[in-house]
Protein backbone atom coordinates (compact mmCIF):
# COMPACT_ATOMS: atom_id res chain seq x y z
CA UNK A 1 0.00 0.00 0.00
CA UNK A 2 1.62 3.38 -0.68
CA UNK A 3 1.61 6.30 1.90
CA UNK A 4 3.42 9.30 2.08
CA UNK A 5 3.45 10.22 5.94
CA UNK A 6 4.54 13.72 7.19
CA UNK A 7 5.87 15.03 10.71
CA UNK A 8 7.67 17.86 12.08
CA UNK A 9 5.14 20.20 12.37
CA UNK A 10 4.68 22.31 14.82
CA UNK A 11 4.78 25.68 16.84
CA UNK A 12 7.33 28.00 15.91
CA UNK A 13 7.78 31.73 16.68
CA UNK A 14 8.32 34.09 13.96
CA UNK A 15 11.98 33.92 12.57
CA UNK A 16 11.97 30.55 13.46
CA UNK A 17 13.18 27.79 11.78
CA UNK A 18 11.51 24.04 11.14
CA UNK A 19 12.63 20.55 9.32
CA UNK A 20 9.41 18.24 8.04
CA UNK A 21 9.81 15.07 6.94
CA UNK A 22 7.48 12.91 4.82
CA UNK A 23 8.52 9.23 4.92
CA UNK A 24 7.34 7.55 1.73
CA UNK A 25 6.44 3.92 0.92
CA UNK A 26 5.12 1.35 -1.36
CA UNK A 27 6.67 2.75 -4.72
CA UNK A 28 9.71 3.60 -5.98
CA UNK A 29 10.68 6.76 -4.39
CA UNK A 30 13.59 7.82 -6.38
CA UNK A 31 11.57 7.69 -9.44
CA UNK A 32 9.41 10.40 -8.80
CA UNK A 33 9.37 14.07 -8.71
CA UNK A 34 7.78 15.26 -5.26
CA UNK A 35 6.45 18.34 -4.28
CA UNK A 36 5.59 20.18 -0.96
CA UNK A 37 1.78 21.71 -0.90
CA UNK A 38 0.09 24.20 1.73
CA UNK A 39 -3.30 24.90 2.75
CA UNK A 40 -3.57 27.87 5.28
CA UNK A 41 -6.26 27.43 7.22
CA UNK A 42 -9.72 27.60 6.02
CA UNK A 43 -7.86 28.61 2.89
CA UNK A 44 -7.24 26.85 -0.86
CA UNK A 45 -4.23 25.13 -2.38
CA UNK A 46 -0.92 26.50 -2.52
CA UNK A 47 1.99 24.87 -4.27
CA UNK A 48 5.43 25.41 -2.64
CA UNK A 49 8.57 23.61 -3.55
CA UNK A 50 9.28 20.67 -6.19
CA UNK A 51 12.44 18.35 -6.26
CA UNK A 52 13.71 15.63 -9.31
CA UNK A 53 13.83 12.21 -8.50
CA UNK A 54 17.85 12.20 -8.07
CA UNK A 55 17.75 15.60 -6.21
CA UNK A 56 19.06 17.39 -9.22
CA UNK A 57 16.86 19.72 -10.05
CA UNK A 58 14.62 21.79 -7.46
CA UNK A 59 11.94 24.95 -7.41
CA UNK A 60 10.40 27.02 -5.51
CA UNK A 61 7.22 29.46 -5.48
CA UNK A 62 8.17 33.08 -5.38
CA UNK A 63 6.62 32.96 -1.53
CA UNK A 64 9.10 30.93 -0.27
CA UNK A 65 12.42 31.08 -2.30
CA UNK A 66 15.56 31.76 -0.22
CA UNK A 67 13.80 30.57 3.25
CA UNK A 68 12.68 27.18 2.08
CA UNK A 69 15.02 24.39 0.88
CA UNK A 70 13.03 21.18 -0.31
CA UNK A 71 15.71 17.85 -0.33
CA UNK A 72 15.50 14.19 -0.39
CA UNK A 73 17.14 11.16 1.32
CA UNK A 74 16.18 8.25 -1.40
CA UNK A 75 18.22 5.76 0.59
CA UNK A 76 15.84 6.30 3.36
CA UNK A 77 13.11 6.99 1.02
CA UNK A 78 12.03 10.39 2.43
CA UNK A 79 11.31 14.09 1.50
CA UNK A 80 12.44 17.25 3.56
CA UNK A 81 11.19 20.57 3.91
CA UNK A 82 13.60 22.99 5.31
CA UNK A 83 11.87 26.28 6.66
CA UNK A 84 14.00 29.45 7.91
CA UNK A 85 12.77 33.09 8.77
CA UNK A 86 9.19 31.46 9.26
CA UNK A 87 6.60 34.13 9.02
CA UNK A 88 2.79 34.38 10.30
CA UNK A 89 1.73 33.44 6.54
CA UNK A 90 3.80 30.42 6.28
CA UNK A 91 1.02 29.07 8.97
CA UNK A 92 -0.54 25.83 7.13
CA UNK A 93 -0.89 22.34 6.83
CA UNK A 94 1.82 21.08 4.80
CA UNK A 95 1.06 17.84 2.49
CA UNK A 96 3.80 15.87 1.03
CA UNK A 97 2.87 15.09 -2.33
CA UNK A 98 4.03 12.33 -5.70
CA UNK A 99 4.27 14.11 -8.96
CA UNK A 100 2.09 12.44 -11.78
CA UNK A 101 4.11 12.66 -14.28
CA UNK A 102 1.44 14.24 -16.65
CA UNK A 103 1.60 17.82 -14.59
CA UNK A 104 -0.47 16.47 -11.51
CA UNK A 105 -0.20 15.59 -8.03
CA UNK A 106 -1.22 11.93 -7.88
CA UNK A 107 -0.92 10.99 -4.59
CA UNK A 108 -0.86 13.09 -1.25
CA UNK A 109 0.14 12.40 2.56
CA UNK A 110 -2.11 13.86 5.35
CA UNK A 111 -0.48 16.87 5.80
CA UNK A 112 1.22 18.39 8.83
CA UNK A 113 0.54 21.21 10.75
CA UNK A 114 3.09 24.36 10.92
CA UNK A 115 1.87 27.38 13.23
CA UNK A 116 4.00 29.96 13.06
CA UNK A 117 2.72 32.93 16.04
CA UNK A 118 4.73 34.54 19.03
CA UNK B 1 -6.16 35.64 -3.90
CA UNK B 2 -5.92 32.55 -5.93
CA UNK B 3 -4.18 32.35 -9.41
CA UNK B 4 -7.29 30.49 -10.83
CA UNK B 5 -11.26 31.88 -10.27
CA UNK B 6 -13.46 29.17 -9.44
CA UNK B 7 -17.30 29.64 -8.20
CA UNK B 8 -17.39 29.34 -4.06
CA UNK B 9 -20.10 26.95 -3.73
CA UNK B 10 -22.38 24.43 -5.85
CA UNK B 11 -25.09 22.29 -5.35
CA UNK B 12 -27.32 19.66 -6.13
CA UNK B 13 -29.58 16.76 -5.32
CA UNK B 14 -28.84 13.74 -5.67
CA UNK B 15 -28.79 12.24 -9.55
CA UNK B 16 -28.26 15.10 -11.03
CA UNK B 17 -25.15 17.30 -12.47
CA UNK B 18 -23.44 20.26 -11.74
CA UNK B 19 -20.30 21.95 -13.42
CA UNK B 20 -17.76 23.82 -11.75
CA UNK B 21 -15.46 26.30 -13.72
CA UNK B 22 -11.77 27.35 -13.11
CA UNK B 23 -10.84 30.22 -15.07
CA UNK B 24 -7.29 31.29 -15.77
CA UNK B 25 -5.18 32.97 -18.23
CA UNK B 26 -3.30 32.09 -21.44
CA UNK B 27 -0.12 31.95 -18.74
CA UNK B 28 -1.68 28.44 -17.82
CA UNK B 29 -5.35 27.10 -18.51
CA UNK B 30 -5.36 28.71 -22.08
CA UNK B 31 -1.74 27.21 -22.71
CA UNK B 32 -2.02 23.60 -22.95
CA UNK B 33 -3.87 20.69 -21.36
CA UNK B 34 -2.02 20.54 -18.03
CA UNK B 35 -5.50 21.29 -16.20
CA UNK B 36 -6.22 18.70 -12.83
CA UNK B 37 -9.16 18.28 -10.55
CA UNK B 38 -8.81 17.71 -6.61
CA UNK B 39 -11.56 16.48 -4.38
CA UNK B 40 -11.25 17.39 -0.69
CA UNK B 41 -13.56 15.89 1.68
CA UNK B 42 -13.31 17.90 5.68
CA UNK B 43 -10.89 17.03 7.03
CA UNK B 44 -8.94 15.43 4.83
CA UNK B 45 -6.20 15.05 2.00
CA UNK B 46 -6.89 15.91 -1.59
CA UNK B 47 -7.46 13.87 -3.44
CA UNK B 48 -6.85 13.15 -7.87
CA UNK B 49 -9.63 13.26 -10.15
CA UNK B 50 -9.07 14.26 -13.62
CA UNK B 51 -5.34 15.47 -15.24
CA UNK B 52 -4.59 16.45 -18.39
CA UNK B 53 -7.70 18.26 -18.36
CA UNK B 54 -10.29 15.18 -18.90
CA UNK B 55 -8.66 12.34 -18.06
CA UNK B 56 -9.69 9.94 -14.65
CA UNK B 57 -6.76 7.92 -13.01
CA UNK B 58 -8.04 4.25 -12.39
CA UNK B 59 -10.87 3.86 -9.30
CA UNK B 60 -12.26 7.55 -10.91
CA UNK B 61 -15.98 6.78 -11.25
CA UNK B 62 -16.67 7.59 -15.30
CA UNK B 63 -19.32 10.32 -13.83
CA UNK B 64 -16.54 13.03 -13.39
CA UNK B 65 -15.51 14.96 -17.01
CA UNK B 66 -13.55 17.78 -17.78
CA UNK B 67 -13.17 20.03 -20.32
CA UNK B 68 -11.10 22.83 -21.37
CA UNK B 69 -12.06 25.95 -23.74
CA UNK B 70 -9.67 28.80 -24.08
CA UNK B 71 -8.69 29.57 -20.68
CA UNK B 72 -11.44 27.68 -19.04
CA UNK B 73 -11.69 24.50 -17.56
CA UNK B 74 -14.13 22.99 -16.22
CA UNK B 75 -15.46 19.69 -13.80
CA UNK B 76 -19.20 18.12 -14.36
CA UNK B 77 -20.23 15.75 -11.73
CA UNK B 78 -23.20 13.94 -12.92
CA UNK B 79 -25.23 11.62 -10.78
CA UNK B 80 -24.64 13.34 -7.79
CA UNK B 81 -24.29 10.81 -4.85
CA UNK B 82 -23.54 12.41 -1.45
CA UNK B 83 -20.24 10.74 -0.86
CA UNK B 84 -19.39 13.54 -3.58
CA UNK B 85 -19.63 15.93 -1.06
CA UNK B 86 -16.28 18.12 -0.46
CA UNK B 87 -14.10 20.94 -1.64
CA UNK B 88 -12.85 20.77 -5.23
CA UNK B 89 -9.75 22.39 -6.58
CA UNK B 90 -8.74 23.02 -10.31
CA UNK B 91 -4.96 23.31 -10.80
CA UNK B 92 -3.09 23.81 -13.68
CA UNK B 93 1.20 24.13 -15.10
CA UNK B 94 2.22 27.90 -15.47
CA UNK B 95 4.74 29.70 -17.19
CA UNK B 96 4.34 32.46 -14.62
CA UNK B 97 7.72 33.17 -13.06
CA UNK B 98 6.43 33.03 -9.69
CA UNK B 99 5.26 29.99 -9.35
CA UNK B 100 5.06 26.37 -11.49
CA UNK B 101 1.49 25.84 -10.84
CA UNK B 102 -1.54 27.55 -9.54
CA UNK B 103 -4.73 26.36 -7.83
CA UNK B 104 -8.38 27.66 -7.52
CA UNK B 105 -9.21 28.70 -4.47
CA UNK B 106 -12.03 25.90 -4.31
CA UNK B 107 -15.81 25.19 -5.01
CA UNK B 108 -17.53 23.79 -2.07
CA UNK B 109 -19.74 20.99 -3.13
CA UNK B 110 -22.92 20.37 -1.50
CA UNK B 111 -25.14 16.99 -2.29
CA UNK B 112 -28.92 18.57 -1.08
Amino acid sequence: EMQLVESGGGLVQPGGSLRLSCAASGFSFSSYWMHWVRQAPGKGLVWVSRIKGDGSDTRYADSVKGRFTISRDNAKNTLYLHMNSLRAEDTAVYFCVRDGDAYNFDFWGQGTLVTVSS
Amino acid sequence: QSALTQPPSVSGSPGQSVTISCTGTRSDIGSSNRVSWYHQPPGTAPKLMLYEVANRPSGVPARFSGSRSGNTASLTISGLQAEDEGDYYCSSYTESSTSLWVFGGGTTLTVL
